[in-house]
């Protein structure tokens, strides 16, 4: 199946940093999600994104669908304790509606 | 509202034992997913039904596997027999879309731990 790549793979960080995450296909997708899946619960999902260039956010999280459609960004900003878990990329091509996954960013913020 | 539930939270069998697990999607909604999440391969969708017909099983790893989904609020992913490498977190999913919009977010129940001894 399609292969959804996430950069990087962990991030370790202190508390008020920001963090910065990619997702790369290498197929286009006309729609991207972001999910966060804290330990022990399902993914929930962040931020959708439609269109090519579009830039989204969703408090301290912002997302940018990228210009060639086969690539998606997260930032978080002044990152706090509670933003730990996994982050996980959703690509969806033009037809049917079968997303496929990243393999997931951990993040761990250190106090 | 309640969420997309999933039964059991936990289940521990021993290889070769059946193994059923449970979904309740949210209600209204058109589109029901199973995926299965490991360290090693992610998360990989298993099949997916849409108005309670399954549409794409191209992800069910073999023959063992088989998913049902009977009516609107209620779907089974049996695994017979199971083995080892079955161990896994076993997500359902659902979605208010008809299948082909861009906008069908999918909402994840909190997963089934499945451990086969």
């Amino acid at each position: 199946g399609q292969q959804l790549n996430q950069s990087p793979q962990s991030m370790f960080i202190q508390e008020g940093e920001d963090v910065s995450m990619n997702c790369t296909s290498s197929s286009i997708f006309n729609t991207w999600l972001w999910y966060k899946q804290d330990p022990g619960e399902g993914p929930v999902l962040l931020i959708a994104l439609y269109k090519a260039g579009e830039l989204t956010s969703n408090g301290r999280l912002t997302a940018q669908f990228g210009t060639t459609r086969k690539d998606s960004f997260l930032n978080i900003s002044a990152s706090i304790p509670s933003d730990v878990g996994i982050y996980f990329c959703a690509g969806q091509r033009d037809t049917g509606n079968q997303f496929y996954f990243g393999t997931g960013t951990s993040l761990t913020v250190i106090p | 509202d309640a969420g997309v539930i999933q039964s059991p939270r936990h289940e521990v069998t021993e290889m070769g034992q059946e193994v059923t697990l449970r979904c309740k999607p949210i209600s209204g909604h058109n589109s029901l997913f199973w995926y299965r999440q490991t360290m090693m391969r992610g998360l990989e969708l298993l099949i997916y039904f849409n108005n309670n017909v399954p549409i794409d099983d191209s992800g069910m790893p073999e023959d063992r596997f088989s998913a049902k989904m009977p009516n609107a609020s209620f779907s089974t992913l049996k695994i017979q027999p199971s083995e080892p490498r079955d161990s896994a977190v076993y997500f359902c999913a659902s979605s208010p879309g008809q299948g082909t919009s861009a906008t069908d977010t999918q909402y994840f129940g909190p997963g089934t731990r499945l451990t086969v001894l």
